[in-house]
C-alpha cells in the first residue's frame, strides 16, 4: 500500500514569491496535517483538514493557506516568501481524527532565496 | 518555558551500550505520549506509544512520570542503525493543534 506522497521533493523560490505545495495521503486516510520543521526545531502545526475542511489552524500567519481536495489530497500555499519560510514542510494522514496515529510522507524542502 | 522539551543531545555511545533520553512536558492534563524517530532528511516515524504502566518494545522501553511531567525512553544493546533523532510527542487536547513535537534530542552510535 503507498504511503504519503509529497510533491516537490524541493522548491527553491525568491523572496515574495508564492510556493505551492501538495499531498497525498494514504488510501482511507480522510485527515491530512501540514507541519514546519525548520532546520534545528520541532515540527510546528501548520494546519488539520478533515473532510474537505479547515479544522484547526497553527500560530502562523494568514500568508499560509491550504485546502483538501474531494479526494482527501491537500495543497499548502504560502504567499509572499519570506527568507524564514525556508524548511522542511511535512503532510500526514490519519484516519477520521485519528490525531494519534499519523503518517508522514517525505516532505517537501523549501528554500526561498 | 516550552511545552515539550528535550536535551538536543548529540548522544554519542558505542555500539552494545545502553542510552536513555527523557523528555519534560509543561501540561499536567497532557493525555497521550509517543515517541517518534526521525532518521537524517527522512521523515518521523511513530516508534512507540508511552502507557502509564511503562511499556517495552524488543530494546527499547518507554516510561511516563505523571508526577514530574517527563517520558524517557531506553534502549539497550544499541545499534549503528539505531542513530537518529528522537522525537517527544505528547498530545495536550483534543484537537490536532494540541499535538505538541519536541525538537528532538540526537543520537549517534559508534561502532
Amino acid at each position: 500500500e503507498a504511503g504519503v506522497t509529497q510533491s516537490p521533493t524541493h522548491l527553491i523560490k525568491t523572496r515574495g514569491q508564492q510556493a505551492t505545495l501538495r499531498c497525498s495521503p494514504i488510501s482511507g486516510h480522510t485527515s491530512v496535517y501540514w507541519y514546519q520543521q525548520a532546520l534545528g526545531l520541532g515540527l510546528q502545526f501548520l494546519l488539520w483538514y478533515d473532510e474537505g475542511e479547515e479544522r484547526n489552524r497553527g500560530n502562523f500567519p494568514p500568508r499560509f493557506s491550504g485546502r483538501q481536495f474531494p479526494n482527501y489530497s491537500s495543497e499548502l500555499n504560502v504567499n509572499a516568501l519570506e527568507l524564514e519560510d525556508s524548511a522542511l514542510y511535512l503532510c500526514a494522514s490519519s484516519l477520521y481524527r485519528e490525531h494519534n496515529e499519523q503518517f508522514f510522507g517525505p516532505g517537501t524542502r523549501l528554500t526561498v532565496l | 518555558r516550552k511545552e515539550v522539551e528535550q536535551d538536543p543531545g548529540p548522544f554519542n555511545v558505542p555500539e552494545g551500550a545502553t542510552v536513555a533520553f527523557n523528555c519534560t512536558y509543561s501540561n499536567s492534563a497532557s493525555q497521550s505520549f509517543f515517541w517518534y524517530r526521525q532518521d537524517c532528511r527522512k521523515e518521523p516515524k511513530l516508534l512507540m506509544s508511552v502507557y502509564s504502566s511503562g511499556n517495552e518494545d524488543g530494546r527499547f522501553t518507554a516510561q511516563l512520570n505523571r508526577a514530574s511531567q517527563y517520558i524517557s525512553l531506553l534502549i539497550r544493546d544499541s545499534k549503528l542503525s539505531d542513530s537518529a533523532t528522537y522525537l517527544c510527542v505528547v498530545n495536550m487536547g483534543s484537537s490536532a493543534s494540541k499535538i505538541i513535537f519536541g525538537s528532538g534530542t540526537r543520537l549517534s552510535i559508534r561502532p
